[in-house]
């Protein structure tokens, strides 16, 4: 009975592709994030959706681009995958106001 | 812009000996700390979270204080065991009031038995 759910958990493609990764969360929060670990463990903000509301936009390339169908699901669509790209990327939830954050599983991209 | 400080980078102790992980930020509006534990190839889940109103909070071997005035917050960890090794992170809630967090560069403590 996952929390929060991210799909795929490994993706491996070539430069200049395009990828998705979808999220879901079942715990009823209102707000969704997408955060970016890098090989360092940095974990960088990216992207924060209120109840399918971008609040938050991080100095992001526009090649990401979020998309919040409703407020249970948040999705990350990348263009023209770059090398720089490969990390881990991390779907959380949480409260509306400050509160916990709930990781899912990450999904580890490898731009080759 | 909002930064969060955290040492050390590295962090190796006995097995039974305490760990402290120390931060720095630089909101002064920020209200809430929480701090995440990672272990290898794991999601980050919250461990303890001390909100602005209060100096110090424990829960059975962990333990964290705040002192708003200097901006920085700790992480203490009593009777380390072998499964606490881990990345540790410590963050920063923005003034922003969206529930974004900032996050320090993270701590990995290892734990020797």
């Amino acid at each position: 009975d996952t929390a929060v759910s991210q799909t795929p958990k490994y993706l491996v493609t070539q430069m200049g592709n395009d990828k998705s990764i979808k999220c879901e969360q079942n715990l009823g929060h209102d707000t969704m994030y997408w955060y970016k670990q890098d090989s360092k463990k940095f974990l960088k903000i990216m992207f924060s959706y209120n109840n399918k509301e971008l609040i938050i936009n991080e100095t992001v390339p526009n090649r990401f681009s979020p998309k919040s169908p409703d407020k249970a699901h948040l999705n990350l669509h990348i263009n023209s995958l770059e090398l720089g790209d490969s990390a881990v990327y991390f779907c959380a939830s949480g409260p509306r106001q400050v509160g916990e954050l709930f990781f899912g599983e990450g999904s580890r991209l490898t731009v080759l | 812009g909002e930064n969060v400080e955290q040492h050390p980078s590295t962090l190796s102790v006995q097995e039974g000996d305490s760990a402290v992980i120390k931060c720095t930020y630089s909101d002064s509006a920020s209200n809430y700390f929480p701090w995440y534990k990672q272990e290898l190839g794991k999601r980050p889940q919250l461990i303890i979270d001390i909100r602005s109103n209060v100096g110090e909070k424990k829960d059975q071997r962990i333990a964290v204080t705040l002192n708003k005035t200097a901006k920085h917050f700790s992480l203490h960890i009593t009777e380390t065991q072998p499964e606490d090794s881990a990345v540790y992170f410590c963050a920063a809630a923005g003034s922003s009031n969206t529930g974004k967090l900032i996050f320090g560069q993270g701590t990995t403590l290892q734990v020797k038995p």
